[in-house]
């Protein structure tokens, strides 16, 4: 089973900072990496898929790349609606589709 | 508009059954994968199970492997999880979530369903 690590935990950026948050995987996974946004009390939402290609509705200051086991989510400019958790998920090998544990973006 | 209404949580004790549903609307039901994904308290994502757009192909997780079964009905559309020997680790929040067929992410997800299994 391919292991998903993200990095760090917990990420404390000020609004309208850029934030970079990444995943590595324990053996490659070609561009199937996809990162889900997750706020509290609510489901995941598709953010990134295919490594580096917005989902439907995805604002652009959201923007990934990478691939085979290295990959990083960068948020430009942080609006106060972006403080969630952020997971990634390989689907390259499926199943499982595994996913990492998760950052944490919080305000500075 | 997609949406994916995830029902069928509540208490359970160990090693009690429960039956799962996820009422699906806003597409063509029987041209995706779907597939359930769990989250514990204050944890991150599990995927627990998945079915391929007929019900001929089911897949699960090692955890579950053997307690839970998979199941829609297209002509409801209609995911369903039975989930049997319930254990206090298989406490979580249950999401239905859709794919597309192949190597795809999941483009969308119900809200959850929390299941507690303690006595």
């Amino acid at each position: 089973e391919i292991v998903m690590t993200q990095s760090p935990a917990t990420l404390s950026v000020s609004p309208g900072e850029r934030a970079t948050l990444s995943c590595r995987a324990s053996q490659s996974v070609s561009n199937n990496l996809a990162w889900y946004q997750q706020k509290l009390g609510q489901a995941p939402r598709l953010l990134i898929y295919g490594a580096s290609t917005r989902a439907t509705g995805i604002p652009a200051r959201f923007s990934g790349s990478g691939s085979g086991t290295e990959f990083t989510l960068t948020i430009s400019s942080l609006q106060s609606e972006d403080f969630a958790v952020y997971y990634c998920q390989q689907y390259n090998n499926w199943p499982p589709g595994t996913f990492g544990q998760g950052t944490k973006l919080e305000i500075k | 508009e997609v949406r994916l209404l995830e029902s069928g949580g509540g208490l359970v004790q160990p090693g009690g059954p429960l039956k799962l549903s996820c009422a699906a609307s806003g597409f063509t039901f029987n041209n995706y994968a779907m597939s359930w994904v769990r989250q514990a308290p204050g944890k991150g994502l599990e995927w627990v199970s998945g079915i391929g757009t007929s019900a001929g192909t089911s897949v699960y997780a090692d955890s579950v492997r053997g307690r839970f079964t998979i199941s829609r009905d297209n002509s409801k559309n209609t995911l369903y999880l039975e989930m049997d020997g319930l254990r206090p680790e298989d406490t979580a929040i249950y999401y239905c979530a859709k794919k597309n067929f192949g190597v795809n992410p999941f483009d969308s997800w119900g809200q959850g369903t929390l299941v507690t299994v303690s006595s």
